[in-house]
């Protein structure tokens, strides 16, 4: 199976703050890697596709990069809402296994 | 719109089987590939299980041989079929669709649904 490790874990960060939130893959993925956002309680809600593909509706603050094994999420000036927790998950075969996710706290 | 309508939770001893339901509207349903995801208390997210456009299933190895994953395209409804659950499997379950091949994610998740395996 694909492992994919997220870093950090946790991060503190103020309103405002750009954001880098990393995904590692255990082997090549081309570019089939996605991001998400989930807030407690409510389901997760995709925001980038195919590595650096924005999903429609989503703000143009959030943007993905990288191919290969070496991903990133950025988040460029923080607001209050997407104080959250980031998953990271690889479509490039079964099982289609997530990142063990990055809380985003304020600080 | 799309729209996922997770039901079927509930609380279940461990051994026991439940079904769990996803009403899907506002696209393809019977041509589109659905996959179930779950989330532990606390944790973070796991997918089960998948359901390819042209039916073919597919399994995490910790369900494999305990789930069946299914579809009814006459009422736009995607099943998971857990038997023999375990106190691991407690978790919200949520369905999930996609991925197509312009689109390789889940674009659209129902809410969820709760199973609990307790005694």
């Amino acid at each position: 199976d694909i492992q994919l490790t997220q870093s950090p874990s946790f991060l503190s960060a103020s309103v405002g703050d750009r954001v880098t939130i990393t995904c590692r893959a255990s082997q090549d993925l081309r570019h089939f890697l996605a991001w998400y956002q989930q807030i407690p309680g409510k389901a997760p809600k995709l925001l980038i596709f195919s590595a650096s593909t924005l999903q429609s509706g989503v703000p143009s603050r959030f943007s993905g990069s990288g191919s290969g094994s070496d991903f990133s999420l950025t988040i460029s000036g923080l607001q209050p809402e997407d104080f959250a927790t980031y998953y990271c998950q690889q479509f490039y075969n079964f099982p289609y296994t997530f990142g063990r996710g990055t809380k985003v706290e304020i600080k | 719109e799309v729209r996922l309508v997770d039901s079927g939770g509930a609380l279940i001893q461990p051994g026991g089987s439940l079904r769990l339901s996803c009403v899907a509207s506002g696209f393809a349903f019977d041509t589109s590939a659905m996959s179930w995801v779950r989330q532990a208390p606390g944790k973070g997210l796991e997918w089960v299980s998948a359901i390819s456009a042209s039916d073919s299933t597919y399994f995490a190895d910790s369900v494999r041989g305990r789930f069946a994953i299914s579809r009814d395209k006459s009422s736009n409804t995607l099943y998971l079929q857990m038997s023999s659950l375990r106190v691991e499997d407690t978790a919200v379950y949520f369905c999930a669709k996609g991925p197509i091949i312009t689109l390789p994610a889940f674009d659209s998740w129902g809410q969820g649904t709760l199973v609990t395996v307790a005694s």
